[in-house]
């Protein structure tokens, strides 16, 4: 267990919906991290908060948007859902931007599956 | 941005045998590499890191190298065993000193250890 809490497990919807993927960091962890894993393109960064801050952008859909609130944890919401968005998706957290380590932790991942 | 290459795709072996999994990074001022294993249906977890102020370290069957100039890194396991069978992740920083800590995953790497 790595302290990362990722909840729902399992997600089904259907196309053009919305949902809300919610992740609980580790203790003292300041940074949350976003990533969408799909079968054909690995792990691919999403988005990243510092502190409730957005502090780096990768391959983010503009109909994807996420957030950290003051009590640190973070939720990725997906809109408009395509079949192509089926995928797992991870969070994972680390103490902060800088450090002697960097090491991130991941969430046991939500799975969500657009019918 | 970074750009990280990881080969080969899947890599079979007979236990005790040693495995061999390289990747390539595009960008220079990268200088945090860690290596994630998954496995089926979990999460990615750390199994060892190497920052560029070093060239090789090792965790009892696990080592990794790192040449700077070409920008390349391999993960080496020894004496495979079959609960070694997972997917390897190697990874990309510039966290290390710039406060910046995303990750770039290369596309992973299936291990098959027979018995």
């Amino acid at each position: 267990d790595s302290g990362v809490t990722q909840t729902p497990k399992h997600l089904i919807t259907a196309t053009g919906q919305r949902v809300t993927l919610r992740c609980s960091p580790r203790s003292g962890d300041l940074s949350v991290y976003w990533y969408q894993q799909s079968l054909d393109q690995g792990l691919q960064f999403l988005i990243q908060y510092y502190n409730g801050e957005e502090r780096a952008k990768g391959n983010i859909l503009e109909r994807f948007s996420a957030q950290q609130f003051p009590d640190l944890h973070s939720e990725l919401n997906l809109s408009s859902l395509e079949l192509g968005d089926s995928a797992l998706y991870f969070c994972a957290s680390s103490v902060g931007l800088a450090g002697d380590t960097n090491e991130q932790f991941f969430g046991p991942g939500t799975r969500l599956t657009v019918l | 941005g970074e750009n990280v290459e990881q080969h080969p795709s899947t890599l079979s072996v007979q236990e005790g045998d040693s495995a061999v999994i390289k990747c390539t990074y595009s960008d220079s001022a990268s200088n945090y590499f860690p290596w994630y294993k998954q496995e089926l249906g979990k999460r990615p977890q750390l199994i060892i890191d190497i920052r560029s102020n070093v060239g090789e370290k090792k965790d009892q069957r696990i080592a990794v190298t790192l040449n700077k100039t070409a920008k390349h890194f391999s993960l080496h396991i020894t004496e495979t065993q079959p609960e070694d069978s997972a997917v390897y992740f190697c990874a990309a920083s510039k966290g290390m000193n710039s406060g910046y800590s995303t990750l770039t995953f290369g596309k992973g790497t299936m291990l098959l250890v027979s018995p």
